[in-house]
């Protein structure tokens, strides 16, 4: 299981760019990295996930440099409701191939007008 | 399409009480999962499932029992509850195991313990 490193809390104003890294440095070969977030009151939603390089979708970006012991999430002009708690996972198999899913403390986003 | 049910959303439970937490997903998934969060914490993980009969510990497990007799469901048991169990709990599902897969979260149950 990839031990995971993330900024505890990042701030941030309207409009702009918003990376947070994630560091993984025993990431293993086969592992999957994946960004949740979490509004308050609210069960984590799935965000991005990505294997190698650049993954992009509709909310993020996910930039995975050759050596996938780090990944940035990136969002785009970040408004108020950007405000959340966003987790980063890697490979959460373990022996007998059974996903554990392990959460680590996330990384706290507030925006700011 | 419902997704991943958790009932009830909120509960006061005295010490050495017992309750059950109701989780319930109607996507077909094979894993299920159960977390607890303390406020300003991230989400520790209490017991999983990876299919109907097959259960395992989590990170911190002790105080809590769970059974998953068929697919949809997962209740999580709280035995003479203490003040330690106050917390929000989330159940989750997944498709299958592997982490390159997708989990559902449910919207929680705030769980107080006097």
């Amino acid at each position: 299981l990839a031990k995971t490193t993330q900024p505890i809390s990042m701030d941030s104003y309207e409009g702009q760019e918003v990376n947070i890294t994630c560091s993984h440095n025993n990431i293993a070969t086969n592992d999957y990295i994946t960004w949740y977030q979490q509004f308050p009151s609210q069960g984590p939603r799935f965000i991005i996930q990505g294997y190698k390089t650049k993954v992009t979708n509709e909310v993020a970006s996910l930039f995975i440099p050759a050596d996938r012991k780090s990944s940035t999430l990136s969002l785009p002009r970040v408004s108020l409701s950007d405000t959340a708690v966003y987790y980063c996972l890697v490979g959460s198999t373990v022996a007998g191939g059974y996903n554990k899913l392990i959460f680590g403390a996330g990384t706290r986003l507030a925006v700011h007008p | 399409n419902a997704g991943v049910t958790q009932t009830p959303k909120f509960r006061i439970l005295k010490i050495g009480q017992s309750m059950t937490l109701q989780c319930a997903q109607d996507m077909n998934h094979n894993y299920m999962y159960w977390y607890r969060q303390d406020p300003g914490m991230g989400l520790k993980l209490i017991y999983y499932s990876v299919g109907a009969g097959i259960t395992d510990k989590g990170e911190v497990p002790n105080g809590y029992n769970v059974s998953r007799s068929t697919t949809e469901d997962f209740p999580l048991r709280l035995e003479l509850a203490a003040p330690s169990q106050t917390s929000v709990y989330f159940c989750a599902s997944s498709l299958r195991g592997g982490d390159d897969t997708e989990a559902f979260f449910g919207q929680g149950t705030r769980l107080t313990v006097v």
